[in-house]
């Protein structure tokens, strides 16, 4: 596609519930990361995916997080167990993945905006 | 710790009028250093980049910014903006030997006419 997109744009669920939040990267892009955007607050790094595996997974929370890329495309952020707290705007981005050390432009997809009831 | 300030959180100006949004960092050795912008209700875009080189970088929309190394700065300039520009605007650092990009919280640029 043209640009990053996540699915869905918007999403209200219950205290407890599990959600999962999609992210398809620009085509041929095989980096991907995820960031956590709370109100007033810059995105705040999740997880880097290279390819089908995650590279650095520091920036999950806690256990009720995990992310897949099992094709090394699509990337599904899954959050058990969902807490009032994780209402936030969830940010997906993607670039080419020649290596970060290059400093890769990211481009954001629109986001996903979680509500936690 | 690895951190980015971003000095103020709004910043209103008279269109026409120069800018600057400021932008601090932690220390490190190496870093690379990004500005993105967030329209209403769009996604974060690259407004302009440090990577290696001149230290003064030029941007998309009139944008510039200036890395200073011995103050740990690369703050964001515009000699004259537009209602246009207004956004809100996010310094980002790399940090290179690792994965992540560190996002300020952000400044808010609002435009008046």
């Amino acid at each position: 596609g043209a640009g990053v997109s996540q699915t869905p744009s918007n999403k209200v669920t219950e205290k407890g519930k599990y959600v999962e939040l999609r992210c398809d990267p620009i085509s041929g892009h095989t980096a991907l990361y995820w960031y956590r955007q709370s109100l007033g607050q810059g995105p705040e790094f999740l997880i880097y995916f290279q390819g089908t595996g995650a590279a650095d997974d520091s920036g999950l929370p806690n256990d009720r997080f995990f992310a897949v890329r099992p094709e090394g495309s699509v990337s599904t952020l899954k959050i058990q167990r969902t807490e009032r707290g994780d209402s936030a705007v969830y940010l997906c981005a993607s670039s080419l993945g020649l290596g970060q050390g290059l400093g890769e432009t990211q481009y954001f997809g629109p986001g996903t905006r979680l509500l936690v009831l | 710790a690895q951190s980015v300030t971003q000095l103020d959180s709004q910043v209103p100006v008279f269109e026409e009028a120069p800018v600057e949004l400021r932008c601090n960092y932690s220390s490190s050795v190496s870093v690379y250093l990004f500005w993105y912008v967030q329209y209403p209700n769009q996604g974060l875009q690259l407004l302009l980049k440090y990577l290696s080189g001149s230290t003064l970088v030029k941007g998309i929309n009139g944008f510039e910014a200036e890395f200073n190394k011995s103050q740990t700065s690369f703050h964001l300039r515009k000699p004259s903006v537009h209602i246009s520009d207004t956004a809100e605007y996010f310094c980002a650092v790399f940090y290179t030997g690792g994965f992540k990009t560190i996002f300020g919280a952000g400044t808010r640029l609002f435009v008046k006419a």
